[in-house]
């Protein structure tokens, strides 16, 4: 199955300065991307995705890259500010269908601290 | 208001007790998911549902149970098998059928005393 290796387990950055996050995964069948951001003491929420025919997707200060023949992706958040500190996780889903089963693995997560 | 709901929001438990999470969800989305987590370890999933009456296990289900007799309700039962349980467990569910966002539940915290 699935299996999604996600680095580095902690980041710390400051204020302003770029922070990144890679991830890898295993099952070349998976063909969406998604990052998810949590804050202290509340749920998972989507920051952006990306599908496999797309190498790169930009969203404001965050951006996500992919590379299907390494099978990594990663995250790129600029101009860090206090209120980016969470912590992230991607995650890794094949395609629904076709024997698949569509599920949604995430990797160790990455705890950011943006210092001012 | 729509969204996918879980409760308790804290729960206890004691040893050799089997219990019961809430999940719950307003949006008609077909998949729902169970995860795990714990420190250092991200999400972890247990068990799985593409639609109702179906549902597969995860990468950790041994000491779990679920059931999807509604589309709307996913329950996940801990029971005693279940050797650390003390966790937070989040609930999420998504369209299904295609791969988009999955929408999380504000999470059960359980602790075993």
């Amino acid at each position: 199955g699935e299996n999604v290796e996600q680095h580095p387990s902690t980041l710390s950055v400051q204020e302003g300065d770029s922070a990144v996050i890679k991830c890898t995964y295993s099952d070349s069948a998976s063909n969406y991307f998604p990052w998810y951001k949590q804050e202290l003491g509340k749920r998972p929420q989507l920051i952006i995705d990306i599908r496999s025919n797309v190498g790169e997707k930009k969203d404001q200060r965050i951006a996500v890259t992919l590379n299907k023949t390494a099978k990594h992706f990663s995250l790129h958040i600029t101009e860090t500010q206090p209120e980016d500190s969470a912590v992230y996780f991607c995650a890794a889903s094949e395609s629904w269908g076709s024997g698949n089963t569509g599920k949604l693995i995430f990797g160790q997560g990455t705890t950011l601290q943006v210092k001012p | 208001d729509g969204g996918i709901t879980q409760s308790p929001k804290y729960l206890f438990r004691k040893e050799g007790q089997n219990v019961t999470l809430s999940c719950e969800q307003n949006l008609n989305h077909d998949a729902m998911y169970w995860y795990r987590q714990d420190p250092g370890q991200g999400l972890r999933l247990i068990y799985y549902s593409q639609i109702v009456n179906d549902f597969q296990k995860g990468d950790i289900a041994e000491g779990y149970s679920v059931s999807r007799e509604k589309k709307e309700s996913f329950p996940l039962t801990v029971t005693s098998a279940q050797k650390n349980p003390t966790a937070f467990y989040l609930c999420a569910s998504s369209i299904g059928q295609t791969n988009t966002e999955a929408f999380f539940g504000q999470g059960t915290r359980l602790t075993v005393v």
